[in-house]
């Protein structure tokens, strides 16, 4: 059982490129989340899924999009990657209303560069 | 006014020392409540969660809720450099659709040997 897993690690762009970041988690949930992390910023949501099929927009969409695969996989892409999209990106998903109810639970996440 | 405030510290304890950790929220109506522990360079690690108030406790960690004044806390007893890291606060607030969660930017603690 790996949990939440996101590859790459690490990644350096030039600005414009585009890259994909992946996420997959086998603890069978149904809502998955991308963030951000910036210094003085704290985490920021940049899209989430709630349930396989649907994707909706978080506090800091603009730049990204995202594709829900499957129940397990989650994706974060980057069209034309700027300075300002340098972070570090978690993916995350989060147990249903029952069993521990809520409860979010995060990969390794991805330190990206872009410069 | 912010959705969730917590003290940035960062907070420095002796080693065996309690260490008390504070977090507030605007929304009244929040309904879930989590802590988080992030070491430096390393993802969030939930440690507690709380949903009705009053204390949970998990070995050395004791959540204490009071939604009547909108504070959570994290008291983490025989503190050990180990516990070295950034806590974060994070709520569920009041509708919370889809289960998202919104955070504090975290205090940092630092226990001294």
């Amino acid at each position: 059982n790996a949990g939440v897993t996101q590859t790459p690690k690490f990644q350096v762009l030039k600005t414009g490129q585009s890259m994909t970041l992946q996420c997959a988690q086998d603890m069978n949930h149904n809502s998955m989340y991308w963030y951000r992390q910036d210094p003085g910023m704290g985490l920021r949501l940049i899209y989430y899924s709630a349930s396989e099929g649907t994707t909706d927009k978080g506090e800091v969409p603009n730049g990204y999009n995202v594709s829900r695969l499957n129940k397990r996989e989650f994706s974060l892409r980057l069209e034309s990657a700027a300075p300002s999209q340098t972070s570090v990106y978690f993916c995350a998903s989060t147990t249903g209303r029952i069993t521990k109810p809520y409860e979010q639970y995060f990969g390794p996440g991805t330190r990206l560069t872009v410069t | 006014q912010k959705e969730v405030e917590q003290n940035s510290g960062p907070l420095s304890v002796p080693e065996g020392a309690i260490a008390s950790l504070n977090c507030t929220y605007s929304d009244r109506g929040s309904q879930s409540f989590f802590w988080y522990r992030q070491y430096s360079g390393k993802s969030p690690e939930l440690i507690m969660s709380i949903y009705s108030n009053g204390d949970k406790e998990d070995g050395r960690f004791t959540a204490q809720l009071n939604k009547a004044s909108q504070y959570v806390s994290l008291l983490i007893r025989d503190s050990q450099p180990s516990d070295s890291a950034t806590y974060l606060c994070a709520v569920i607030r009041s509708g919370g659709s889809n289960y998202k969660l919104t955070f504090g930017k975290g205090t940092l603690l630092t226990v001294n040997p």
